[in-house]
């Protein structure tokens, strides 16, 4: 079983539709959690960081359950620049566990 | 700032042949780590370094061996190359212990034939 194990879509939306992301990790000591970006043959960047409280960050929505030991990630309102591949990290003692990553076409 | 550099972008190796990829950060940060990036496998954690003089081995370490001797600089060094060695390298920093965000470097295409 993998660590951190993500749909690989890939999800294609139209302009203007809510997509969530579903992400679950195997290490109930994880310390960290985020998401990343990956567009097409480019390093990953960091999109935001995940807390139990929940964070949001203009149509960007990161809930983490610890107790399922689940993360999700939900965007609202797609525009065509949010395609690209979506990577769940976690962190355990600085050993950054990543997910296959969920692909995402956002179409006119 | 250059921000993570990493040379070559582009590699071809023959089985056997050994050589280093280079990485650099001028960020003064902490951390560095080397992934490795396969189709339908996520980014892999090969090896890590906390600091200068000190380095640890990921999830994928066999066939690969850092060193740290300045806080900018962190190469990888592929041994004798295998032809499952083939990927895409990063190269990754993050400020230290407790900051969140890893900075990563444009990457290096290796084919091993």
């Amino acid at each position: 079983r993998k660590e951190v194990e993500q749909d690989p879509g890939p999800f294609n939306v139209p302009e203007g539709a809510t997509v969530a992301f579903n992400c679950t990790y195997s290490n109930s000591a994880s310390q960290s959690f985020f998401w990343y970006r990956q567009d097409c043959r480019k390093e990953p960047k960091l999109l935001m960081s995940v807390y139990s409280s929940g964070n949001e960050d203009g149509r960007f929505t990161a809930q983490l359950n610890r107790a399922s030991q689940y993360i999700s990630l939900l965007i609202r309102d797609s525009k065509l620049s949010d395609s690209a591949t979506y990577l769940c990290v976690v962190n355990f003692n600085n050993d950054m566990r990543f997910g296959a990553g969920t692909r995402l076409t956002v179409k006119p | 700032n250059a921000g993570v550099t990493q040379t070559p972008k582009f590699q071809v190796l023959k089985t056997g042949q050994s050589m280093t990829l280079q990485c650099a950060q001028d960020m003064n940060h902490e951390y560095m780590s080397w992934y490795r990036q396969d189709p339908g496998m996520g980014l892999r954690l090969i090896h890590y370094s906390v600091g200068a003089g000190i380095t640890d081995q990921g999830e994928v370490p066999n066939g690969y061996n850092v060193s740290r001797s300045t806080t900018e600089d962190f190469p990888l060094r592929l041994l004798s190359a295998a032809p499952s060695q083939t990927s895409v390298y990063f190269c990754a920093s993050r400020e230290g212990p407790g900051s969140d965000e890893q900075y990563f470097g444009p990457g290096t295409r290796l084919t091993v034939t």
